[in-house]
């Protein structure tokens, strides 16, 4: 069964507070995301990665990185916390990206972070 | 600009009824279209996929329609239940060359009602 994991379900931290989000996939998928979702707002894409080592910038990057130094691992990193990123973070995988592929993406049950 | 708009925002039914919610989109080049079913305070859960070439797919109660011409999409829940009761996300995958790129709707969120 597909299983996406995330470190923490509930976090508050301080204003300038180095934060680390964790994501453990057990499905060998190649592509790993990071979203945050907020109210009235679609879920908007941070940061993904489609490889270990490899990552590429969403729609939202600033404020942000991310790390992947294992294939099944994908580590969200916020260098100094602000209150304007209290927020649910959602991870996800799939298999390889392909332009005409279909591949599910699944969702972790995402980690509700509170800075103040 | 590719958005995806959902209607309704919210909706409140009786416990075995019937509902239908929409979704319009103006993703281009386009992909698929997912719907997902979100419960409070968990990540979103695929219901189902549709390609250009699909105009409608079921998952058991679940019924999503595809218009690829009006760019349009339903989701059509029969006989609801209590469980239910969930925000339903419209998804729509934009077609590139390197990668799925998904354009995500606000979501509708269905109260079921005893």
């Amino acid at each position: 069964d597909v299983k996406v994991t995330q470190s923490s379900r509930y976090l508050v931290k301080r204003t300038g507070e180095k934060v680390f989000l964790e994501c453990v996939q057990d499905m060998d998928h190649e592509n790993m995301f990071w979203y945050r979702q907020d109210p009235g707002l679609g879920l908007r894409l941070i940061y993904f990665s489609y490889d270990v080592k490899m990552k590429e910038k969403g729609d939202i990057p600033e404020g942000y990185s991310v790390s992947r130094e294992k294939k099944e691992r994908f580590s969200l990193i916020l260098e100094s916390a602000s209150t304007n990123q209290t927020s649910m973070y959602l991870c996800a995988s799939s298999l390889s990206l392909g332009a005409r592929k279909n591949y599910e993406q699944y969702f972790g049950p995402g980690t509700r972070l509170t800075v103040t | 600009k590719n958005q995806v708009e959902q209607s309704p925002q919210s909706l409140i039914i009786l416990e075995g009824k019937n509902c239908t919610l929409q979704c319009n989109y103006t993703v281009s080049p386009f992909s698929n279209l997912r719907w997902y079913k979100q419960d409070t305070g968990r990540g979103p859960v695929s219901l189902t996929i549709m390609t250009f070439s699909e105009n409608t797919k079921s998952n058991g109660r679940y019924t999503a329609t595809l218009d690829a011409d009006t760019k349009q999409s339903s989701l059509h829940i029969t006989a609801s239940q209590l469980s239910d009761s969930a925000s339903y996300i419209c998804v729509v995958s934009e077609l590139n060359t390197g990668f799925q790129k998904l354009v995500f709707g606000t979501g509708t969120r269905l109260l079921v009602s005893p």
